[in-house]
């Protein structure tokens, strides 16, 4: 069956560095997309992979494995601004978008 | 250009009242999607539509319907409300066969249905 699984929430310090992981099992792959979500707003894109390997950009950077399932969401230098949720999201093979629950990011002075 | 908009942003309806949620979008994306957010669950989709005159049933379909006379709207009908539609609803769009699948969401409308 199709499953995504992340951190329910994770704690980190300001200016510290923090990895936000995913796992997933879906019916065919066609990529994983990471999105941020404030409190009370709309999720808004991040990040796209569809190939293995790393993909920087900014103080953001997101790793894709395809053959282990297993993505994750790097972010540098954390501001206060970046308290926030993370969702990760799989494209399966019928171009259908399977979302996992969110992991919520608090970050401390 | 004011991307996606929905409406109302938030309503308190009384259980067995129908209630339409607006969607608008201003990108000329073909495909237009409805999405319940609950508390601990991912993103649920309720209803989609890949392009107008076209719709389609996502994972949590019963209890809602939708229409897609146009490109640009997209609205979703609680027949009857039960209380546990109480959700904040997305709608979201994105160009099919464009940049990376990437979908593109309004504000919400948190309902509450008591």
């Amino acid at each position: 069956g199709q499953n995504i699984d992340q951190p329910t929430e994770m704690t980190a310090t300001e200016g510290a560095i923090v990895q936000i992981n995913c796992t997933y099992q879906t019916s065919g792959f066609n990529g994983l997309f990471w999105y941020q979500q404030h409190a009370g707003e709309a999720p808004t894109f991040l990040s796209y992979n569809v190939l293995d390997g790393l993909e920087e950009k900014g103080r953001f950077s997101s790793f894709l494995s395809r053959s282990k399932g297993y993505s994750y969401l790097l972010l540098k230098e954390l501001q206060m601004k970046d308290s926030a949720s993370y969702l990760c999201a799989v494209v399966e093979g019928n171009y259908q978008l399977i979302w996992g629950a969110g992991t919520k990011l608090i970050i401390k002075p | 250009i004011a991307g996606i908009t929905q409406a109302p942003t938030s309503q308190i309806l009384a259980a067995g009242r129908r209630m339409t949620l607006r969607c608008t979008q201003d990108m000329r994306h073909n495909a237009m999607y409805w999405y319940r957010q609950d508390l601990g669950l991912g993103l649920r989709l309720i209803h989609y539509s890949n392009t107008a005159g076209t719709t389609g049933k996502g994972e949590v379909p019963d209890g809602y319907s939708v229409s897609r006379a146009n490109t640009d709207d997209f609205p979703l009908t609680l027949a009857s409300a039960v209380p546990s539609q109480t959700s904040v609803y997305f709608c979201a769009s994105k160009q099919l066969a464009g940049d990376t699948d990437t979908q593109y969401f309004g504000p919400g409308t948190r309902l509450t249905v008591l």
